[in-house]
């Protein structure tokens, strides 16, 4: 099993251009999130997902969106990327019952 | 004010000795987690509990749910648990998480 993948580790955007952010699970979690780490910081919570087609925002949502419209998909939208998320963002899955599994994380910087 | 606080937020300890950490939280909650990241890397679960002593080799996780506390102890610590580990508690839908304690154990 993979667990949680994140594609891509590491890039580098210019102001203003747009990416997405790849979250993939093989563990059948319905519960999917999206953090952003900033250092020194603790986790924040961007978006999450308590199963295929249902999302909401958690604490800092302004200028990301997602999807989800499979179990397995989490995908992670910046469309007019600003130095202000430069940060490390990290995608986890939750079962029932279960501790939380990470992803190894995007390492994204905007300049 | 945070619902989770850690304390310390840095720690430096020699090779050997014991270690603890600790974790207030203001929310009610099911379960509590600690997660470890080291340097540069990703973030792993160690422990969820919901009561009483969880042990794993020389972690150990405890926690009281009447005073909404958590400690992660490590027993001889070594090098290698160097990393920031971090306590999280779910709640609703979301998780609440500490800043972390950053933890050097030295040679």
């Amino acid at each position: 099993n993979a667990g949680v993948t994140q594609t891509p580790k590491f890039r580098i955007l210019k102001i203003g251009q747009s990416m997405t952010l790849q979250c993939t699970q093989d563990m059948n979690h319905n519960y999917m999130y999206w953090y952003r780490q900033d250092p020194g910081m603790g986790l924040k919570l961007i978006y999450y997902s308590v199963g295929a087609g249902i999302t909401d925002k958690g604490e800092v949502p302004n200028g990301y969106n997602v999807s989800r419209s499979t179990t397995e998909d989490f995908p992670l939208r910046l469309e007019l990327a600003a130095p202000s998320q430069t940060s490390v963002y990290f995608c986890a899955t939750l079962g029932h019952y279960q501790p939380q599994h990470f992803g190894d994380g995007t390492r994204l910087s905007i300049l | 004010k945070n619902e989770v606080e850690q304390s310390p937020q840095n720690l430096t300890a020699q090779e050997g000795e014991f270690i603890t950490i600790n974790c207030s939280y203001s929310v009610g909650i099911s379960a509590l987690h600690w997660l470890q990241q080291h340097p540069g890397g990703g973030i792993v679960s160690l422990f969820m509990l919901s009561s009483g002593k969880k042990k794993h080799g020389r972690l150990i996780a405890t926690i009281n749910i009447q005073e909404k506390h958590s400690s992660l102890h490590i027993t001889a610590s070594h090098p290698r648990d160097s990393a920031v580990y971090i306590c999280a508690v779910p709640t609703g839908n979301q998780f609440y998480f500490g800043t972390g304690t950053s933890l050097t154990v030295i040679p």
